[in-house]
This record gives structure tokens, sequence and C-alpha cells, in this order.
């Protein structure tokens, strides 16, 4: 079956350091990919997503690029900042299933 | 995106008792999903539920333990029956308005069973 992998946390950088959170997947088919955040306390909210090879999906300085040779959707941001500290779930769609299956998720903390 | 409200936004149970979850769409939506977040962990789908139809669960969940409801296009239950500790999780609803895209999220509930 699909299946998501990323790496584990938790993530501690400082302030404007550069983050990269990696996440490799297994599916049938050409599935979407997306990262969903999670803030302290909060539900998931959708962060950005990618529908189709080579796609980078960006929003509010992260960006990750959709690699079907690397099966990868890696989730960078070049300057973090204390407000990203959250869970960070990568996930992938089959559009045959429809259902969501996401990855472990990875805590970031960013410190000042 | 979608407005996405669920009640009780938490709740702390005795062992043996159930929970009827709602969650409500601000507009019409063809599926609704329901996720289980336990401590520390993933999202897990425990079923979807589809309106005028059964849902369909997956593997590990079963209707006896969690039934759903949808009853129309912006509304559907999740009750938790017999609960034990075990069940101490975080319940999400979630929505999605194209085939194969992106879901969004209700505020989930957080139960608490003792």
């Amino acid at each position: 079956g699909d299946s998501v992998t990323q790496m584990e946390g938790p993530v501690t950088l400082s302030e404007e350091a550069f983050l990269t959170i990696n996440c490799t997947y297994t599916a049938t088919g050409y599935p979407s990919l997306f990262w969903y955040v999670q803030y302290p306390g909060e539900g998931l909210q959708l962060l950005l997503k990618a529908t189709k090879a080579d796609d980078k999906g960006s929003n509010k300085g992260f960006e990750a690029t959709y690699r079907k040779e690397t099966t990868s959707f890696h989730l960078e941001k070049g300057s973090v900042q204390v407000s990203d500290s959250a869970v960070y779930f990568c996930a992938l769609s089959n559009n045959a299933g429809n259902m969501l299956t996401f990855g472990g998720g990875t805590r970031l903390m960013v410190k000042p | 995106s979608a407005v996405i409200s669920q009640k009780p936004s938490r709740d702390i149970c005795q062992r043996g008792t159930s929970l009827t979850i709602q969650c409500q769409v601000d507009s019409q939506v063809t599926m609704m999903f329901w996720y289980r977040q336990q401590p520390g962990q993933s999202l897990t789908l425990i079923a979807t539920a589809n309106q005028g139809s059964e849902a369909t669960y997956e593997s590990g969940f079963v209707i006896d333990k969690f039934p759903i409801s949808r009853p129309n296009l912006t509304f559907s239950t999740l009750t938790v029956s017999n609960m034990s500790p075990e069940d101490s999780s975080i319940y999400l609803c979630s929505v999605e308005r194209v085939q194969g895209g992106e879901q969004y999220f209700g505020p989930g509930t957080r139960l608490t069973v003792t």
C-alpha cells in the first residue's frame, strides 16, 4: 500500500537558519503530495501541495518540489522564525482512493 | 478552503460510555473523512463517509466501535462507543473539495478517557 516516511524529530534550529525536512513516499499511480502544519493546540492546516512531477509548491516562505525520480517531496525554508515552531506532516493522496496517507510528523522547534 | 467546526472541542469521559462528535461544514461536500491522532502520533484514517451510503472503514476500525452518520452534505457524526483509555486521542474530521485534491481539517476533538 501507499506509505510516507519523514525524518524523525525533533528538529531544533536557531532563528534564521535553513530548514530541510525530508519526505519520501511509496505509492502506485501518480499521487498528489502535500505538506500540512499543526501549530500547538490547533488542527491541521494545508501548507502547500504539488499534483504532478516537477511541480513546486510554495507558501509562507516554505517550498517543496515533487521529485518522481527520487519519490521525494522535501520541505525547505531559507530562514525560519520562532513562529514556525510546529509539527509538519507530509502526506499523499492517491487519486484512486482519495484518502490521505500521512507520514509520522516532524516537530520543528525554532529558538530565538 | 472550507470552514469546518467540530463539537465538542474536548471532553473527559469515563470508560464504558460513548461520545458523539459532530462535524459541520460551511458548504456542501461529497466526501468527509474521520481521522484519529493518538498522543504524539500521526493521523490514521478511521473511515470515509459519503452522503447516502454506508461509511467505508479502514483496517482495524469497525462500525460497532465507531458508528458514523452522514445525514446530509454538510454534516457528519462519529461516535466512539464503549470507550477505554486507549481511545484517548484527538479525533478530526476533514473534507475534500476536489477529487484527489487537498483536504481541509476541522479543529479536532480532544478526548480523554479515564
